[in-house]
Parts: C-alpha cells; sequence; structure tokens
C-alpha cells in the first residue's frame, strides 16, 4: 500500500462546478497534508496545507481533513480552465518526510 | 526574486559516466530536498537535508548521493547512472521552524529532464 493515494482521474467538470479532489493515506503519514497544483511541464505550487482536523478555507479552495477515516481532500468551487491541472496530495511523516500521491488530473471544460 | 534554481535543466547521458544536478536557494531555507517524478508514481523524495552536514535517506535512494556543505546549495549526485534512473528530478526547499520540523510551504525548482541510454 501507498503512504499517500489519489484516483489519477482524469477528473472532467463543467465550468463553475465544484470540483472535489480525493486523497487517502496511511498510518504513516499523520502529521500534515499539503494541495500541490501542477501544470503540464511545471514544477508543483503549493495551493493549502492542514494540519487539524475540519475544513481550511482560502478563496476558492476548501480543504478538509479527517483523521479518523485518514482522508483528505480538497474542494475547488465556482471551477474556472485555468484550474486545469494536476493535484498532488503529499503528506509528511516525522516531521521531515514527505510522501506524496500518484496525483489526479483535473479538466474543467469550458 | 526568492527562488530555487537547478542545472541542467535537460540532460541526456550515457549509463556509467557520473553526473551531478545542482540546486540552489536564495530563501535561506534550512530545509532541502530532492525528488524524481515518473508517470504514474507522483513525486518520489530521493533525499533530504534539515540544514547543513545533516542529510537523511527518503523513499527512493538508492542510486544517488546528496551532500548539504552550503545552506544554499544541495547537489545531487549520480555516481553510476542507469537508464531507470531516466526522470524528471525537482529540488525543493522549504523554511523549518524548528530544527525538527517541516511545516512551511516547500518551494520547487523548474525541474531537471534526465535521460540515460
Amino acid at each position: 500500500q501507498k503512504e499517500v493515494e489519489q484516483n489519477s482521474g482524469p477528473l472532467s467538470v463543467p465550468e463553475g462546478a465544484i470540483a472535489s479532489l480525493n486523497c487517502t493515506y496511511s498510518d504513516r503519514v499523520s502529521q500534515s497534508f499539503f494541495w500541490y497544483r501542477q501544470y503540464s511541464g511545471k514544477s508543483p505550487e503549493l495551493i493549502m496545507s492542514i494540519y487539524s482536523n475540519g475544513d481550511k478555507e482560502d478563496g476558492r479552495f476548501t480543504a478538509q481533513l479527517n483523521k479518523a477515516s485518514q482522508y483528505v481532500s480538497l474542494l475547488i468551487r465556482d471551477s474556472q480552465p485555468s484550474d486545469s491541472a494536476t493535484y498532488l496530495c503529499a503528506g509528511l511523516y516525522n516531521f521531515n518526510k514527505f510522501y506524496f500521491g500518484s496525483g489526479t488530473k483535473l479538466n474543467v471544460k469550458p | 526574486e526568492a527562488q530555487v534554481t537547478q542545472n541542467p535543466r535537460y540532460l541526456i547521458t550515457v549509463t556509467g559516466k557520473k553526473l551531478t544536478v545542482t540546486c540552489s536557494q536564495n530563501m535561506n531555507h534550512e530545509y532541502m530536498s530532492w525528488y524524481r517524478q515518473d508517470p504514474g508514481l507522483g513525486l518520489r523524495q530521493i533525499y533530504y537535508s534539515m540544514n547543513v552536514e545533516v542529510t537523511d535517506k527518503g523513499d527512493v535512494p538508492e542510486g544517488y548521493k546528496v551532500s548539504r556543505k552550503e545552506k544554499r546549495n544541495f547537489p545531487l549526485i549520480l555516481e553510476s547512472p542507469s537508464p531507470n534512473q531516466t526522470s524528471l528530478y525537482f529540488c525543493a526547499s522549504s523554511e523549518s521552524r524548528d530544527t525538527f520540523v517541516v511545516m512551511d510551504e516547500q518551494y520547487f525548482g523548474p525541474g531537471t529532464r534526465l535521460t540515460v541510454t
């Protein structure tokens, strides 16, 4: 079992809809979680980090962490074509080791 | 401008020929890390460094070496590259609030695409 798992997609949503991206993690990865966005041919860039159970909102993005069920999700409201990218979920182990999921490709159709 | 730089950006080499990929950051970050990215496998951590002279293995360290003699530089060394090391490599850095805590954003370099024939 991978430490962090994501559905590779692609996930297709129409413009203006809510995109929901999900990630599950193993017992080993339990401290901090991060969502990165990666455009094709580019390096990853941080969207949000979340450390505590519950929701964290930043503009159109909401990260949700459920430690009991070991999943973390990212909601993108009012999805735009510019949101089309691969979204990477990452977890932190032992305060210094990162595990990334394989990424979910999101297509937002105009 | 705050940034992480990597060189070279593209490299084609042959099996067994030692190579070094350089990584440098200008943000005075303590934490630096190397990743490889392969289709379907996502980013996998190769090595990381909490500070100068402190390095440790990530998830896939076999066939790689690193050193951290200066805070700003973290080169990745492939002593004897093999075709299975063909990949896209990213260097990243992050500020640590504490010696053993990494919680801040990682800043990624632009990537180095390596092909080993």
